[in-house]
C-alpha cells in the first residue's frame, strides 16, 4: 500500500519552463489537494478537488493549473515557471467527497521544485 | 492568510519532560487537526477534534479544544528524542469547509 506518490521528488527549473508534478493515491479517496511550503513556513493550499472532475482553487492559485485526470490522480502544472514559485509542494489525499468539511489528510513525501 | 498560529514557533526540552503547543484561530471551525513533520518529509495526521469536543487523548498525545477562546493545545507527555519535529495545526474552517488552513508550525527538540 503506497498512499500517495510523487513525482518527481526533485526539479530544477529556468524561469519561464513548464512543467507538471504528478500524484496519485491508492486509497481510494475522493477528496485531493495541492499544498506549497516555503522554508520554515505551514502549508497554503493551492487548489483541490472535492471529487473525480471538480477542481477548485485555494489560497494561493496563481500561476498553477491542475487536472484530476480521475480518482486517483491529481496533477499540478506550472504553465511558465517563476523563482517565487520555487518551494516544496505536497500532494494529499482524504476520504470525504464533500466540500463540508476536511477529514484526515495523508500527505506525499513532497516534491522539491526549484526555479532559477 | 493562516488562519491557525502555532505557539511557541521554537520549543527545546530534555527527554521525559513534557511540550505543549499551542495554536490559534479566527473563524468558527468544524474541526482541528494536528499534524507532524519530520525533517525533509511529508506531514503525519496525529490527531482530529470536532468542535463540539473538548479533549481527545491518542497515546502520550493529548489534546484540547477551546471554541469559546478559538485556541486549542497538542500536549505531548514523557516526551522521547523520536518526537523531534515540526507540528502543524490545520483548522477546517465554517466559511470555507473542506479546505484546511495550516499555521506556521512550532517545532520542537527533544534532547536525549
Amino acid at each position: 500500500n503506497a498512499g500517495v506518490t510523487q513525482t518527481p521528488k526533485f526539479q530544477v527549473l529556468k524561469t519561464g519552463q513548464s512543467m507538471t508534478l504528478q500524484c496519485a493515491q491508492d486509497m481510494n479517496h475522493n477528496s485531493m489537494y495541492w499544498y506549497r511550503q516555503d522554508p520554515g513556513m505551514g502549508l497554503r493550499l493551492i487548489y483541490y478537488s472535492a471529487s473525480e472532475g471538480t477542481t477548485d482553487k485555494g489560497e494561493v492559485p496563481n500561476g498553477y493549473n491542475v487536472s484530476r485526470l480521475n480518482k486517483r490522480e491529481f496533477s499540478l502544472r506550472l504553465e511558465s515557471a517563476a523563482p517565487s514559485q520555487t518551494s516544496v509542494y505536497f500532494c494529499a489525499s482524504s476520504v470525504p467527497g464533500l466540500a463540508s468539511y476536511t477529514g484526515e489528510l495523508f500527505f506525499g513525501e513532497g516534491s522539491r521544485l526549484t526555479v532559477l | 492568510s493562516q488562519q491557525g498560529e502555532e505557539d511557541p514557533q521554537a520549543l527545546s526540552i530534555q527527554e521525559g519532560e513534557n511540550a505543549t503547543m499551542n495554536c490559534s484561530y479566527k473563524t468558527s471551525i468544524n474541526n482541528l487537526q494536528w499534524y507532524r513533520q519530520n525533517s525533509g518529509r511529508g506531514l503525519v495526521h496525529l490527531i482530529l477534534i470536532r468542535s463540539n469536543e473538548r479533549e481527545k487523548h491518542s497515546g502520550r498525545l493529548r489534546v484540547t479544544l477551546d471554541t469559546s477562546k478559538k485556541s486549542s493545545s497538542l500536549l505531548i507527555t514523557a516526551s522521547r528524542a523520536a518526537d523531534t519535529a515540526s507540528y502543524f495545526c490545520a483548522t477546517d474552517a465554517r466559511t470555507n469547509a473542506g479546505k484546511s488552513t495550516f499555521g506556521d508550525g512550532t517545532t520542537l527538540t527533544v534532547k536525549p
